[in-house]
């Protein structure tokens, strides 16, 4: 069973950067599949933050694609999520999931909590 | 832009009784609607896909139905498990664009 988890800094100032990475087991992330982060505010619902296929292709939320990046790296079985100039609207819990082609997101990591606080 | 709406916000029921839930879309799309489960402090656990199709696992009495712009989620008989909030999700494949409604809360009557 694919298994995922997320890694990264729990807190961050206004105007920073953060920067989280998914790792990946039980499946190469180059072997094929579509790598996905989804972020929860506290208290409410899912918002699609962007896609990344084993190819590197990338598919962004158009109301976020102008501070994200989205990338691969094979060697490591990891994925990552770079915000830039985060704001307390950026206070969420950050999900990485897997989907496929013809297949909504199935395999989900646990989520971390990221707080933008000044 | 895709968008989902949910309805209702929330639903109290008590265990043994039927639940229907329902999702409409912005734009009428092919059938890639998914349903997901999420209980407090856990990741979203995915019910349904293709509008209509058990994931692996899930019980029978989690049932999906719907094309085009409306979807429905019914619940046969809810169980103590099955108070959570549901989600709907919509993917379109070119554009790439995900998104999801903004959640229905069943909760204990």
């Amino acid at each position: 069973q694919v298994q995922l988890w997320e890694s990264g800094p729990g807190l961050l100032r206004p105007s920073e950067t953060l920067s989280l990475t998914c790792t990946v087991s039980r499946y190469s992330i180059s072997d094929g599949s579509y790598w996905t982060w989804i972020r929860q505010p506290p208290g409410k619902g899912l918002e699609w933050i962007g896609t990344i296929s084993h190819t590197g292709t990338t598919f962004y939320n158009p109301s976020l694609r102008s501070r994200l990046t989205i990338s691969l790296d094979t060697s490591k079985n990891q994925f990552s999520l770079t915000v830039t100039s985060v704001a307390v609207a950026d206070t969420a819990v950050y999900f990485c999931a897997r989907e496929a082609s013809n297949y909504p997101p199935d395999y989900w990591g646990q989520g971390t909590l990221v707080s933008v606080s000044s | 832009e895709l968008v989902l709406t949910q309805s209702p916000a929330t639903l109290s029921l008590s265990p043994g009784e039927g639940a229907t839930l329902s999702c409409r879309a912005s734009q009428s799309l092919s059938s890639s609607l998914a349903w997901y489960q999420q209980k407090p402090g856990q990741a979203p656990r995915l019910l349904i896909f293709d509008a209509s199709d058990r994931a692996a696992g899930v019980p029978a009495r989690f049932s999906g139905s719907g094309s085009g712009t409306d979807f429905t989620l019914t619940i046969s008989s809810l169980e103590p498990e099955d108070f959570a909030v549901y989600y709907c999700h919509l993917r379109r494949h070119w554009p790439w664009e995900s998104t999801f409604g903004p959640g229905t809360k069943v909760d204990i009557k």
